[in-house]
């Protein structure tokens, strides 16, 4: 089973659309958390960190269930520029001091 | 902050010849990451520093692999002899605490 885990897509959404990835680790002892977006052949960049109380940034929503040990995303009023693939990622437990990187989870967002 | 540097962005290479990927963290930054990430494998951890000292390389694929950190402000990974198994995107990340940030990548071609 790998480390974490996600449902590589694609999600196709037309605009406008509100969109919801999870993610699922299989390390308790992980400590933080985070989503990457990673555009066609460019590098992974953080989007946001995911706290255990939820956080939002704009039309973006992260959630942290420690218990069942899953993390979302949720996009609301998706975007054309959405378009990308969004990376789970999990720092601690077995890695140690690294991070952990899910597959990875593609969005479209079409017209 | 300019960001994560890498050098070159792009090369082509004939099997058998050594290749050199260079990268310059982001100022104040005391670890570094290599990856490697292809469509079969997704994102891969090859090795990583801290304070300039390699603390994993269990993910160095074999010993034709190699990387060193001279100092804080930059550090190389080495293959030699390249193979065309070897052509992937290769992306060098710094980190400050939980913020990780990665350089525009490296794309090789071995053929």
């Amino acid at each position: 089973r790998k480390e974490v885990e996600q449902d590589p897509g694609p999600f196709n959404v037309p605009e406008g659309a509100t969109v919801a990835f999870n993610c699922t680790y299989s390390n308790s002892a992980s400590q933080s958390f985070f989503w990457y977006r990673q555009d066609c052949r460019k590098e992974p960049k953080l989007l946001m960190s995911v706290y255990s109380s939820g956080n939002e940034d704009g039309r973006f929503t992260a959630q942290l269930n420690r218990a069942s040990q899953y993390i979302s995303l949720l996009i609301r009023d998706s975007k054309l520029s959405d378009s990308a693939t969004y990376l789970c990622v999990v720092h601690g437990g077995n890695a140690g001091n690294m991070l952990t990187f899910g597959g990875g989870t593609r969005l479209m967002v079409k017209p | 902050d300019a960001g994560v540097i890498q050098s070159p962005r792009h090369e082509v290479t004939e099997m058998g010849q050594e290749v050199t990927l260079r990268c310059k963290p982001i100022s104040g930054h005391n670890s570094l990451f290599w990856y490697r990430q292809t469509m079969m494998r997704g994102l891969e951890l090859l090795i990583y520093f801290n304070n300039n000292v390699p603390i994993d390389d269990s993910g160095m694929p074999e010993d034709r692999f190699s990387a060193k950190m001279p100092n804080a402000s930059f550090s190389t990974l080495k293959i030699q002899p390249s193979e065309p198994r070897d052509s992937a995107v290769y992306f060098c990340a710094s980190r400050l605490l939980n913020e990780q940030y990665f350089g525009p990548g490296t794309r090789l071609t071995v053929t």
